[in-house]
C-alpha cells in the first residue's frame, strides 16, 4: 500500500507563477516530512522539510504547508523559474532510519 | 569530490549472475542508506547503517540482497542470482547522524538484468 501519495504525476506552470505540489499520507506515525528535487541522471537533493509540530516552513521561494488533520502537505514555489523544472518527491518518516517516498510529480516551468 | 560517490554508474548483467554495487559516503557521515528506485516510482528503502552495523534492514526484499559496511565508511550492496525484476536504480545516501531525514544522495547505480 502506498503510504505517501502524490496524485499528480505532472504539472506545468508558467515562469513567474506559483507552483503548488501536493502530497497525502496515510500513516499517522509520520512526524517529519520532506521534499526532494531530482534532475535527470542525478540523485535526489533535499529541498525543505517540516516537523509535525509546525504547519508552515518557509525557505526563500519555497514554502511547505502541513495539514495534519487532513494528512496533507503541499509545496509552494513562488515565483517559479525554469531551473525549478524537475521531479519533486514528497517523503515522510516516523523514525530516523527510513524515508517513505511518494511517486513524484514532474514540474515543468515554461517560459 | 565532496559528495556521495557510487560505482558503477551503469551495470548490465545476465539473469542469475552476482552483482556488487559500491557506495562511498560523505566523509564523516556515520549514517548510510541504500534505496532502490524502479521506473515511475519513488525511492524505496532497503537498508540503513549506523556506523558498521545494519540498524534497519527491513527493506531488503529477500535473502538474495545483502549489504556490508565493514569499516563504517564505504558500503557494498550485494545481489545474488539476479532476476529481471531487480532492474532499477540503486541509490546510496548518507547523513551526519541519521536523525533528521535530510539525506545526501549519490547519482545512483543503474542495474539492468537481461
Amino acid at each position: 500500500d502506498q503510504q505517501v501519495k502524490q496524485n499528480s504525476p505532472s504539472l506545468s506552470v508558467q515562469e513567474g507563477r506559483i507552483s503548488i505540489l501536493n502530497c497525502d499520507y496515510t500513516n499517522s506515525m509520520f512526524d517529519y516530512f520532506l521534499w526532494y528535487k531530482k534532475y535527470p541522471a542525478e540523485g535526489p537533493t533535499f529541498l525543505i522539510s517540516i516537523s509535525s509540530i509546525k504547519d508552515k516552513n518557509e525557505d526563500g521561494r519555497f514554502t511547505v504547508f502541513l495539514n495534519k488533520s487532513a494528512k496533507h502537505l503541499s509545496l509552494h514555489i513562488v515565483p517559479s523559474q525554469p531551473g525549478d523544472s524537475a521531479v519533486y518527491f514528497c517523503a515522510a518518516t516516523g523514525t530516523a532510519s527510513k524515508l517513505t517516498f511518494g511517486t513524484g510529480t514532474r514540474l515543468q516551468v515554461t517560459l | 569530490g565532496a559528495g556521495v560517490s557510487q560505482t558503477p554508474s551503469n551495470k548490465v548483467t545476465e539473469k542469475g549472475k552476482y552483482v556488487e554495487l559500491r557506495c562511498d559516503p560523505i566523509s564523516g557521515h556515520t549514517a548510510l542508506y541504500w534505496y532502490r528506485q524502479s521506473l515511475g516510482q519513488g525511492p524505496e528503502f532497503l537498508i540503513y547503517f549506523q556506523g558498521t552495523g545494519a540498524a534497519d534492514d527491513s527493506g531488503l526484499p529477500n535473502d538474495r540482497f545483502f549489504a556490508v559496511r565493514p569499516e563504517g565508511s564505504v558500503s557494498t550492496l550485494k545481489i545474488q542470482r539476479t532476476e529481471r525484476g531487480d532492474s532499477a536504480v540503486y541509490l546510496c545516501a548518507s547523513s551526519h547522524q541519521g536523525d533528521t531525514g535530510e539525506l545526501f544522495f549519490g547519482e545512483g547505480s543503474r542495474l539492468t538484468v537481461l
